[in-house]
């Protein structure tokens, strides 16, 4: 069983949905939450990080993280085609050196 | 603008060829990090080093060397290429050290390898 995982889709939705994405992880020492959007061709940016649980909010994004369910979750609201993209959930706990762990990625289409 | 760069973008290549993929930042960071990334597995973690003369093994290292001579530079070997290891590869540098729980990893924009 991998350490993290994330339901690979793909996912296509109308322009203005309400997306959610989202991964389970087993590790109980993570504690540092990742969301990196991948467009295609492109190497993976840092959308949202989350420390331990909690949400947080940037713009049409929402990270939230429940720890006491291995749970972490990404909303869009009123989805673009600009977001159409693979997002990635990514992991780290103290003294991992940096190191990330990450899911598989899911596509996510959003058509006009 | 700090970056990172790798080259070449697209590489193809025949089995039992060495191979090398370059990775140059200019963040100044200390810890750079090689990953493979492939359908239905995401990112996986090859090598990685927190500096000068400093690396160590990924997830997935077999048939992959790396070695650290400067800050700026973290080339991927492979020894003898195969065919599984066709792939995209994405070199990331963070600043930090070995013993930094997190800090935020900023990737090149891949190698896109062939093992004919």
């Amino acid at each position: 069983q991998k350490e993290v995982e994330q339901d690979p889709g793909p996912l296509s939705v109308p322009e203005g949905a309400i997306v959610s994405l989202n991964c389970t992880y087993s590790n109980s020492a993570f504690q540092y939450f990742m969301w990196y959007r991948q467009y295609s061709r492109k190497g993976p940016e840092l959308l949202m990080y989350t420390y331990s649980s909690g949400n947080k909010e940037d713009g049409r994004f929402t990270a939230q993280v429940d720890k006491s369910s291995k749970y972490i979750s990404l909303f869009i609201r009123d989805s673009q085609p600009s977001d159409s993209a693979t997002y990635l959930c990514a992991m780290s706990g103290y003294n991992q050196g940096g190191k990330l762990i990450f899911g598989q990625g899911t596509e996510l289409s959003v058509k006009p | 603008d700090a970056e990172i760069t790798q080259s070449p973008r697209h590489k193809i290549t025949e089995t039992g060829r060495q191979v090398t993929l370059a990775c140059h930042q200019t963040w100044n960071h200390n810890n750079m990090f090689w990953y493979r990334q492939d359908l239905g597995h995401g990112l996986r973690l090859i090598h990685y080093s927190y500096g000068v003369q400093d690396t160590n093994k990924g997830e997935v290292s077999d048939g992959y060397s790396v070695s650290r001579s400067n800050t700026e530079d973290l080339p991927l070997t492979l020894e003898s290429a195969a065919s599984s290891q066709t792939s995209v590869y994405f070199c990331a540098s963070s600043e930090g050290n070995r013993v930094v729980s997190y800090n935020e990893q900023f990737f090149g924009p891949g190698t896109r390898l062939t093992v004919l």
